[in-house]
C-alpha cells in the first residue's frame, strides 16, 4: 500500500489563486519531500522538510507538516499556467535498516490562464 | 553541476527481450534508486544501491536486477519483458539517504 496518499487527486483553478494539496502518511518518518511532474517527465524536487520541522517556504511554495496528524500541505500561492503539472509528496520508510522513499499517487493540478 | 542523466530516453523493445537502463547519478552523489511509473501503479519503489551495495529492494519479480558501478553510475536490467513492464523508468541520486533525492528525466520502455 501507500505510504503517502495525496488529496485531491486532480485540482482545477484560475491562474493567480492559491492551491492546496494535501499528503498523509502512515509510519514515522525522518523527512518529506514534494515533487512536480511535467507530463510523464522527470521529477523536480521542490521542498524537502523534516521531522522536526513545522514549516517551510520556497518562494511561492509553503509546505507543512503536521507529525501527530501525519500529513504535510502544500501550497502554491499566486498560481501561474506554468505551475500546471503532478505534484506528489514522497516520504522515507525504514526498510531493512535503511530508508527508501516511497511516494503517493499524486494531485494533478491545472491552471487556467 | 550536471544533473541525473538516463540513456536512453526512449526504448521499444518486443516481449521476451531484455533490457539495460543507464543511471548517471549527480557528481558526489553515492545513493541511486530507480522506481517504475506506470500510470495505474504510480511510483513504485524498484530497489537503492549505495557504495555498490544494493540495500533496498521493491516488491518486483527477480527479472528486475540492477548494479552499480564504483563511479556511482547504475545499471537496471529487466529480462524477459513482458507488455506490463511498459513504463517511465526513474532514477534518482542523493547524497545521503536523508538528504534530497534528484531524478533523471527517466527512460521511457515500451514493449510490443
Amino acid at each position: 500500500s501507500q505510504q503517502g496518499e495525496e488529496d485531491p487527486q486532480a485540482l482545477s483553478i484560475q491562474e493567480g489563486e492559491n492551491a492546496t494539496m494535501n499528503c498523509s502518511y502512515k509510519t514515522s518518518i525522518n523527512n518529506l519531500q514534494w515533487y512536480r511532474q511535467n507530463s510523464g517527465r522527470g521529477l523536480v524536487h521542490l521542498i524537502l522538510i523534516r521531522s522536526n520541522e513545522r514549516e517551510k517556504h520556497s518562494g511561492r511554495l509553503r509546505v507543512t507538516l503536521d507529525t501527530s496528524k501525519k500529513s504535510s500541505s502544500l501550497l502554491i500561492t499566486a498560481s501561474r499556467a506554468a505551475d500546471t503539472a503532478s505534484y506528489f509528496c514522497a516520504t522515507d520508510a525504514l526498510a531493512s535498516g535503511t530508508y527508501k522513499y516511497i511516494f503517493g499517487t499524486g494531485t494533478r493540478l491545472k491552471v487556467l490562464a | 553541476k550536471a544533473g541525473v542523466t538516463q540513456t536512453p530516453r526512449y526504448l521499444i523493445k518486443t516481449r521476451g527481450q531484455q533490457v539495460t537502463l543507464s543511471c548517471s547519478p549527480i557528481s558526489g552523489h553515492r545513493s541511486v534508486s530507480w522506481y517504475q511509473q506506470t500510470p495505474g501503479q504510480g511510483l513504485q519503489f524498484l530497489f537503492e544501491y549505495f557504495s555498490e551495495t544494493q540495500r533496498n529492494k521493491g516488491n518486483f519479480p527477480g527479472r528486475f536486477s540492477g548494479r552499480q558501478f564504483s563511479n556511482s553510475r547504475s545499471e537496471m536490467n529487466v529480462s524477459t519483458l513482458e507488455l506490463g513492464d511498459s513504463a517511465l523508468y526513474l532514477c534518482a541520486s542523493s547524497f545521503t539517504e536523508y538528504s534530497e533525492a534528484f531524478f533523471g528525466q527517466g527512460t521511457r520502455l515500451t514493449v510490443v
